[in-house]
């Protein structure tokens, strides 16, 4: 089935540097892929869709300019958190699918920690 | 009010015995319906759609009434793998984010 790739898998930075999350589709073209947050014991909350060749659109509460994502290719979208805080310490995951109206598939997630 | 409801648990069942998870959603327009697992720390993994109809995949059965927009998963003869949290799940089309319960934490005790 349909595999999405996301790396790295856990990172620890210190406060105010950037940090760059991958997420790669690998037997499959996306077109759309999606970027959620969790935090402990909370539900997977939609950050942003990250749209190939576009911007990507941001829910509400989530800082553009604080969480970059590009989509250059059909295959890689990255999320960069930059100048990052403590409070941006989270559970980061990404979602693509063929339809998902019938399955979607995830990244591994990357557990990030600001120190 | 959250789009979609979970009742949060945790549930704590002894093995082999049956639990069952409800679920509502606010967002009479969703068209799709899933549960989902997730392990600790870990990615969430589709466990079954939803469907009008009902459906049943070995001691799982999923239930959809669209009527009250409620969703049900019956856990029967519970094993201890079956600890995870449970992900209520909706989409309103083939290609818009899914909409995440909080999950109901089922801990199955030996």
């Amino acid at each position: 089935g349909a595999v999405v790739s996301q790396h790295p898998s856990r990172v620890i930075c210190k406060s105010g540097t950037s940090v760059k999350i991958e997420c790669r589709s690998l037997d499959f073209q996306a077109t759309t892929m999606f970027w959620y947050r969790q935090f402990p014991k909370q539900s997977l909350m939609l950050m942003a869709t990250s749209n190939e060749g576009s911007k990507a659109t941001y829910e509400q509460g989530v800082e553009k300019d604080k969480f970059l994502i590009n989509h250059a290719s059909l295959t890689l979208s990255t999320l960069t958190v930059t100048s990052a805080h403590p409070e941006d310490s989270s559970f980061y995951i990404c979602s693509a699918g063929l339809d998902l109206a019938l399955e979607a598939f995830f990244g591994q997630g990357t557990r990030l920690t600001v120190v | 009010r959250k789009e979609v409801e979970q009742d949060p648990g945790p549930f704590n069942v002894p093995e082999g015995a049956t639990v069952a998870f409800n679920c509502t959603y606010s967002n009479s327009a969703s068209q799709s319906f899933f549960w989902y697992r997730q392990d600790c720390r870990k990615e969430p993994k589709l466990l079954m759609s939803v469907y009008s109809s009902g459906n049943e995949d070995g001691r799982f059965t999923a239930q959809l009434n669209r009527a009250s927009q409620y969703i049900s998963l019956l856990i029967r003869d519970s094993k201890l793998s079956d600890s995870a949290t449970y992900l209520c799940v909706v989409t309103h089309s083939g290609n818009t984010p899914l909409v995440f319960g909080k999950g109901t934490r089922l801990s199955v005790i030996a």
